[in-house]
């Protein structure tokens, strides 16, 4: 099936550091989502990216749907405690085998904020 | 209004046992969604409910997973004769609608231990 590659697979920062995590596909999709999970909860949408080559902020978050359609990355400025959790970047896929409702998720970047 | 709930949060189950799993989604949506996350993993997708109609099964892994949405409303994941491989957290996602551009509304989840 589908897969996405998703680096680095594990952060460990100060506060007040930016951060950058990025996902790439072998094949084209749709739509990026990224995600956070926080422990014993489910993933919570962060930022959702519908065309190739969007740039859409939410706070401190910065996403971008890179223009060949099988990339994304996620900056997050001047991180703080509460960031901590695991970002999960997703997309539906498109041509053959693609949907409009099966999501496709990274194996997710755990990030670690030191006060 | 209530999110997405699903009982129990947690489940350990003896090798062989049937276990059933529920799913409360917002109230109004059409779409709902069964995700597998094993440990380290991001979610993998199992089964898509538009209002009653199972339209898409093919993640599920193996003839020993039944998911049904009888009244187009809550639905319910069974495992019969559970395996030590079944161990994971079982979350569902419901989406107002269907289509690349709706939102899927994660639940907690429900972590399942084979023993």
């Amino acid at each position: 099936g589908q897969q996405l590659n998703q680096s680095p697979q594990s952060m460990f920062i100060q506060e007040g550091e930016d951060v950058s995590m990025n996902c790439t596909s072998s094949s084209i999709f749709n739509t990026w989502l990224w995600y956070k999970q926080e422990p014993g909860e489910g993933p919570v949408l962060l930022i959702a990216l519908y065309k190739a080559g969007e740039l859409t902020s939410n706070g401190r978050l910065t996403a971008q749907f890179g223009i060949t359609r099988k990339d994304s990355f996620l900056n997050i400025s001047a991180s703080i405690p509460s960031d901590v959790g695991i970002y999960f970047c997703a997309g539906h896929s498109g041509g053959s085998g693609g949907s409009n409702y099966k999501l496709t998720f990274g194996k997710g970047t755990l990030l670690t904020v030191n006060p | 209004g209530a999110g997405v709930s699903q009982s129990p949060r947690y489940k350990v189950a003896k090798r062989g046992q049937d276990v059933a799993l529920r799913c409360d989604p917002i109230s109004g949506h059409v779409s709902l969604f069964w995700y597998q996350q094993a440990l380290g993993q991001g979610p993998e997708f199992l089964t898509y409910f538009q209002n009653e109609a199972q339209l898409d099964k093919s993640g599920l892994p193996s003839d020993r997973f039944f998911a049904e949405r009888p009244e187009g409303s809550v639905s319910t994941l069974k495992i019969q004769r559970t395996q030590q491989e079944d161990s994971a957290v079982y979350l569902c996602a419901s989406s107002l609608a269907s289509g690349f551009q709706e939102t899927q509304y994660f639940g907690p989840g429900t972590r399942l231990l084979v023993l």
